[in-house]
């Protein structure tokens, strides 16, 4: 089986840097993705690692270690709007594309 | 280009009736798939599905609930003779037909209440 654990929740003030970190056990997958979601709304993509690294789009970044077995989204310069929760997500190699995600933090951004 | 379409958004059942949720993927995407997300909880995957054949099923529960892809018209989740425990929010995804898609689309998703 996989899963993939995150912390619950994150707190930080605007204008910062967070880390939100994802550790997974799995047997093996394709890569490890990044959805945000709003309270109410629909999870969106973010980001995608493929390769062992870091992948930069804008304000957010994400980084993969498959021998850590370990993943993390970082996002820069926090603004209001980024208070959602973020889930992990891995696509399997068991067949299919379906996506197991992780147990999600919600990011808390104050003034 | 409207994203992925759900209906409806809310569904409000009573025990033992049945729920049937819609979903139209992205225009020329071919796979679609059902997760369920309860309260406070992340995102559980259901069934995966192309047009006209169930790929992969293996989060669905044994009984009451079926999902379809027909060849014209939506993906189709149906749950019947609902209990409580089914109440949840149902989101559709779909992605492009080419393997190995990086990103599924989400839609807004049914949210079921079941009274």
């Amino acid at each position: 089986g996989q899963s993939l654990e995150q912390p619950s929740e994150v707190t930080a003030v605007e204008g910062a840097i967070v880390q939100i970190n994802c550790t997974y056990q799995t047997s093996g997958f394709y890569g490890l993705s990044w959805y945000q979601q709003h309270d109410g709304g629909a999870p969106t993509f973010l980001s995608y690692n493929a390769l062992d690294g870091l992948e930069e789009t804008g304000r957010f970044s994400s980084f993969l270690s498959r021998s850590d077995s370990y993943g993390y989204l970082l996002l820069q310069e926090l603004q209001m709007k980024d208070s959602a929760s973020y889930f992990c997500a891995v696509r399997g190699t068991g067949g299919g594309n379906k996506l197991t995600f992780g147990t999600g933090t919600q990011l808390k951004v104050e003034l | 280009n409207a994203g992925v379409m759900q209906n409806p958004r809310h569904l409000v059942r009573r025990r033992g009736q049945e729920a049937r949720l819609r979903c139209s993927p992205m225009k020329g995407h071919s796979h679609v798939y059902w997760y369920r997300q309860l309260p406070e909880e992340g995102l559980k995957f259901m069934v995966y599905l192309q047009k006209e054949n169930i790929i992969d099923e293996s989060g669905m529960p044994k009984e009451r609930f079926s999902a379809e892809f027909p060849k014209e018209g939506p993906s189709i989740l149906r749950i019947q003779q609902v209990v409580r425990g089914d109440s949840a929010a149902y989101f559709c995804a779909s992605s492009p037909p080419e393997g190995g898609s990086r990103e599924q689309f989400f839609g807004p998703g049914t949210r079921l209440t079941v009274l």
